[in-house]
């Protein structure tokens, strides 16, 4: 199975930019990069997803790199309710998920 | 957003009893999927449908079993609960949207002692 590195935490004041960085070298043509978050004591929910070209929502920016060996989840202001894990994920058919990364927000 | 649900929230059971986790979907999606998760560690899948009378086997290995015969209804069993079976059982239902999108449910704590 396709496999993502993450750091396992990272650190953000409030209100400040936070960018979460994954690799995946091993990526695939067709292979989706999906961005998931869990906070304490709930189901992940769906953060971000993108194949080729940078995204953007309502939650997040989702920049990947041209080869796509990598990617980046962009929090343009954290909030002290964006202190979760996040999970960089490749769709290969099957979602599998690795360790994440623990996001602490400062206030 | 999706609707999906799982009971019950919380199960303390003994050793030896045999259970089953519900998860059910009012959405129409076809696959469904059952991850294990342990305090601060990672999710783990266990098993998933791709639809109705289709089941397959996770990534990590799992005494428990799954049925699907109806499209919105995906329940996990586990024939004879041990101490060792204690975990969370989180299901999830996705629809194609530029690869899966998942949507999770609130889990089940299950406790065996």
């Amino acid at each position: 199975d396709a496999k993502t590195t993450q750091p396992n935490s990272m650190e953000s004041n409030e209100e400040e930019p936070v960018h979460l960085p994954c690799n995946h070298s091993t990526i695939s043509g067709t292979d989706y990069i999906h961005w998931y978050r869990q906070l304490p004591s709930q189901g992940p929910e769906y953060v971000i997803h993108g194949l080729t070209s940078n995204v953007n929502n309502r939650m997040a920016s989702l920049a990947i790199a041209e080869d796509r060996k990598s990617s980046t989840l962009i929090l343009h202001r954290a909030t002290l309710r964006d202190a979760a894990v996040y999970y960089c994920i490749l769709d290969t058919g099957k979602l599998i998920f690795g360790q994440g990364t623990t996001l602490q927000v400062k206030p | 957003e999706a609707d999906i649900y799982q009971t019950p929230r919380y199960l303390v059971i003994g050793t030896g009893k045999k259970i089953t986790l519900e998860c059910s979907q009012t959405m129409g999606h076809d696959k469904m999927y059952w991850y294990q998760q342990d305090p601060g560690m990672e999710l783990h899948l266990i098993h998933y449908s791709y639809g109705v009378n289709s089941t397959e086997k996770g990534d990590l290995s799992s005494e428990s079993t799954v049925s699907r015969i109806r499209t919105e209804h995906f329940p996990l069993t586990l024939e004879s609960a041990r101490p060792s079976h204690t975990s969370q059982y989180l299901c999830a239902s996705s629809i194609p949207q530029g690869g899966e999108k998942l949507f999770f449910g609130s889990g089940t704590q299950l406790s065996v002692l």
